[in-house]
């Protein structure tokens, strides 16, 4: 079957650092989507990772371990309007559909 | 990053009417749209994927008579919730994928439409 995991919530303090983890088990892979969604607001996209290793950009940076079916995105200088929803996506093949993850809910206190 | 409209943003329906929600690509063209669906607090629940002149696929557990999908053309795709009930209350959000912009072959989203029936 198909299966993704992350944390349910989590909480970070401003300016510091978060690291949301995701896990997945899938038929196959074609690349590993990050996307951030407030509350009410659609998904935007973050980040995509097909090859081992790190992805930085900007404040954000994604991993992945293809190995370990491991990803993991980080959040640096963390500020208010990061409190949201991250959500861990997989292409698993050749139909261009994403499995989700249910997604880590992300809140950053002062 | 290319743009995805959806209108209307927001309705309220009576049980029993049918809902239209329309999902437009305004600046590509989209060989493959997505209707997912999403109540609070959960994640997306893929509905369907729909391919441009051919007929929906629809997941698992999902009534395709219940939800009318027609991607007619590249920049269009339309969902209609065919005599809505209560349960149908929801966020209905489509994204849409082309060759073109998708420099990661990334989903675009539009804003959603939140669905409210009475």
């Amino acid at each position: 079957g198909q299966n993704i995991d992350q944390p349910t919530e989590m909480t970070a303090t401003e300016g510091a650092i978060v690291q949301i983890n995701c896990t997945y088990q899938t038929s196959g892979f074609n690349g590993l989507f990050w996307y951030q969604q407030h509350a009410g607001e659609a998904p935007t996209f973050l980040s995509y990772n097909v090859l081992d290793g790190l992805e930085e950009k900007g404040r954000f940076s994604s991993f992945l371990s293809r190995s370990k079916g491991y990803s993991y995105l980080l959040l640096k200088e963390l500020q208010m309007k990061d409190s949201a929803s991250y959500l861990c996506a997989v292409n698993a093949g050749n139909n261009r559909k994403l499995i989700w993850g249910l997604g880590t809910s992300l809140a950053v206190n002062p | 990053g290319a743009v995805v409209s959806q209108h209307p943003s927001r309705v309220i329906c009576k049980s029993g009417t049918s809902v239209k929600i329309e999902c437009r690509s305004l600046d590509f063209q989209a060989t493959t749209m997505f209707w997912y669906r999403q109540f609070p607090k959960q994640s997306l629940m893929l509905m369907a994927t729909s391919n441009e002149g051919s007929k929906a696929t629809y997941e698992q557990g999902v009534e395709k008579d219940k939800f009318l999908i027609n991607h007619a053309s590249l920049t269009l795709s339309t969902l209609t919730v065919t005599s809505a009930h209560p349960e149908d209350s929801s966020f209905y959000i489509c994204s849409a994928r082309g060759a073109v912009h998708s420099s990661y072959n990334e989903q675009f989203f539009g804003p959603g439409t939140r669905l409210t029936v009475l």
